[in-house]
């Protein structure tokens, strides 16, 4: 079973600032994968980033990185250079070998101009 | 199409109906999902297809839930005599391997 946890419910940032989303979870599978999934307000779910639980280099989308800590559980999204489009639903989700993805409660993300 | 697709986008059903959702995954993807997402929460899984086979449908909340993917393809959840706390966005994903899950629009359902 995997649980997620994602602690802040909100957060905002000024456009073209930086910010980070944090995100730990458990699980009990060697290998995984591990999801950041962006939701814009009535929009459908899309795919920021994504990790490989195997590999130690973080990933990197272009403004997008993440912070994995394996060892701690803790897969933190960091957003450089922040604009209004970045305005969204921002869940972690963890997916195991039985593929499916386990998704915490989100934080929703504001970028002010 | 391009993306996996989701019909109707709304369902308003009263309490008692039955209610049949419909999913178009994205062409040659074997694995298709369904998750429900309550309002303010995030998605929670439903049930699971390789292909036609059922392979994990442990999400689902009680009997009245069923969900087929006959041929592989298209997918259909169902829901026998809504409920209230039926009332939700369900959303389909697809993947093509062991990779991410492309998500559909979801269909809204609200059960009066």
């Amino acid at each position: 079973a995997q649980t997620v946890t994602q602690s802040q419910p909100e957060m905002s940032v000024q456009e073209a600032e930086t910010v980070t989303l944090s995100c730990t979870y458990d699980t009990s599978e060697n290998n995984y994968y591990l999801f950041w999934y962006k939701q814009p307000p009535s929009r459908q779910m899309i795919l920021v980033i994504r990790q490989e639980a195997y590999k130690q280099q973080n990933a990197t989308e272009n403004r997008f990185s993440v912070n994995f800590q394996k060892a701690a559980k803790s897969f933190s999204l960091k957003i450089s250079d922040s604009q209004l489009g970045d305005t969204a639903m921002y869940f972690c989700a963890p997916g195991g070998s039985n593929y499916k993805l386990t998704f915490g409660k989100g934080t929703l993300l504001t970028v002010n101009p | 199409g391009a993306g996996v697709s989701q019909s109707p986008r709304y369902k308003v059903a009263k309490r008692g109906q039955d209610v049949a959702l419909r999913c178009d995954p994205i062409s040659g993807h074997v694995s298709l999902f369904w998750y429900q997402q309550a309002l303010g929460q995030g998605p929670e899984f439903l049930t699971y297809f390789q292909n036609e086979a059922q392979l994990d449908k442990s999400g689902l909340p009680s009997d009245r839930f069923f969900a087929e993917r006959p041929e592989g393809s298209v997918s259909t959840l169902k829901i026998q005599r809504t409920q209230q706390e039926d009332s939700a966005v369900y959303l389909c994903a697809s993947s093509g391997g062991y990779t991410e899950q492309f998500f559909g629009p979801g269909t809204r359902l609200t059960v009066l």
